[in-house]
């Protein structure tokens, strides 16, 4: 059973233009999200989070918006740019002391020039 | 540099032999934890440590063991390798429960 969906395997956008990622959840126990980048043969880099009592937050060109009552969180990448091309993974936290972190399958995103 | 480090990189096996895949971060950081990642799978979680002596379970546990005996140091263990254990293995470390995780480059394992 699944508990963090990213239902796009890809997306391919024009570089300037806006990305959107999204991802979706069933565990309404999730309480942290992250979104993070990964190059081929690198390991996963952290990119945003955002806390469940918030519904934006955002860094630079890229914002996570997160919607509790549709269990659903979005990243926008704004300008996109042909380096942001990569593997980005959604994943959540479950509340409580555990540090259980569960992972979606990751959108490719590809940035063309 | 603060960087988490794995080793090997690369290593192919054969079935029940066993293996350790170690893990080692400079950064200070209390929690530990390793995933693997398989195509259209995503990355899952194998174990966590949240301290030195402290471990648990992740998602796919099933044919791992690891220990958590210094803090730096989080080894990943296959006691009888088989080929559904083929995969790329990540360590990540973090200095808390809902900081950001730092990933080490991975390691490729195939099991024959």
């Amino acid at each position: 059973d699944q508990q963090v969906k990213q239902n796009s395997p890809s997306l391919s956008v024009q570089e300037g233009r806006i990305s959107i990622l999204n991802c979706d959840y069933t565990n309404s126990m999730f309480d942290y999200f992250l979104w993070y980048k990964k190059y081929p043969a690198e390991g996963p880099t952290f990119l945003i989070s955002i806390s469940s009592i918030k519904d934006k937050n955002e860094d630079g060109r890229f914002t996570v918006f997160l919607n509790k009552s549709a269990k659903h969180l979005s990243l926008h990448i704004v300008p996109s740019q042909p380096g942001d091309s990569a593997v980005y993974f959604c994943a959540a936290f479950s509340g409580g002391s555990n540090y259980k972190l569960t992972f979606g399958k990751g959108t490719l995103l590809t940035v063309n020039p | 540099e603060a960087q988490v480090t794995q080793n090997p990189r690369y290593l192919i096996t054969v079935t029940g032999k066993k293996l350790t895949v170690t893990c080692s971060q400079n950064m200070n950081h209390e929690y530990m934890s390793w995933y693997r990642q398989d195509p259209g799978l995503g990355l899952r979680q194998i174990y966590y440590s949240m301290n030195v002596e402290v471990t648990d379970k992740g998602d796919v546990p099933e044919g791992y063991k690891v220990s958590r005996k210094e803090k730096r140091n989080f080894p990943l263990i296959l006691e009888s390798p088989s080929p559904n254990q083929t995969s790329l293995y990540f360590c990540a470390s973090s200095t808390g429960l809902r900081e950001t995780q730092y990933f080490g480059p991975g390691t490729r394992l195939l099991v024959l």
